[in-house]
């Protein structure tokens, strides 16, 4: 069965480190992976999508990278901040945009 | 800058009993999503809907579920006879048509009682 799995349930990392976040899948042909941000009790917020045919996207102190051998993205936050906190979910499309979320990352940047 | 949002924020309902989840997407966007979250629980897809029919849904979307753009701006999620274990966070999503990357609205909680 298809299987989407988040390195840990939680990561802290002291303010203006980099975090590295994993996601890796199996079972499954993506045509996009995406990152949310997930506050409590809010909904998703796009942050990143990264194409099959794509091996890096960056945006501002984002970047995401795509290995569909290994079947894995990294998600790095550089220069991370305390607001930087929340939980980062993966999720994968094979491109009918019906998304698969994996269970997610809390991250705890320490001032 | 748009935003997709929900109402109720909100909802206690009785087992058994029908409920509508109510969301109004971005304007100019043409694809709308329903997910769950069940407490503690990964986000779940149940259903995407395009040029007034669904496209894609789950297992989960059985026939108790049915969704429904009534006019230009609202899109619903009607639950018929709500179970407890239907109690979760719903999230409304939408996307332009051309794109791939969803925007989440900000959920109403049912809790089933």
């Amino acid at each position: 069965s298809q299987k989407i799995e988040q390195n840990s349930e939680a990561l802290n990392i002291q303010e203006g480190k980099t975090a590295t976040l994993t996601c890796n899948y199996t079972n499954y042909s993506p045509a996009y992976l995406q990152w949310y941000r997930q506050d409590p009790g809010r909904g998703p917020v796009f942050l990143l999508l990264i194409r099959e045919n794509e091996k890096e996207k960056r945006k501002e102190r984002l970047k995401v990278t795509f290995d569909t051998t290994l079947k894995q993205s990294l998600f790095h936050i550089t220069a991370s901040q305390p607001a930087d906190s929340a939980t980062y979910l993966c999720a994968l499309d094979t491109g009918r945009r019906a998304l698969t979320f994996g269970s997610g990352t809390r991250l705890q940047v320490q001032p | 800058e748009p935003e997709v949002t929900q109402t109720p924020s909100h909802q206690v309902t009785q087992m058994g009993q029908e409920v509508i989840l109510r969301c109004v997407p971005i304007s100019n966007h043409l694809y709308f999503y329903w997910y769950r979250q069940i407490l503690g629980q990964k986000v779940e897809f149940l259903v995407s809907f395009y040029n007034n029919e669904i496209s894609e849904k789950s297992e989960i979307f059985d026939d108790q579920f049915s969704v429904e753009r009534p006019d230009g701006s609202n899109f619903t999620l009607k639950i018929r006879s709500t179970k407890l274990e239907d109690s979760a966070m719903y999230f409304c999503a939408s996307t332009r048509q051309l794109d791939y990357e969803q925007y989440f609205g900000p959920g109403t909680r049912l809790t089933v009682t």
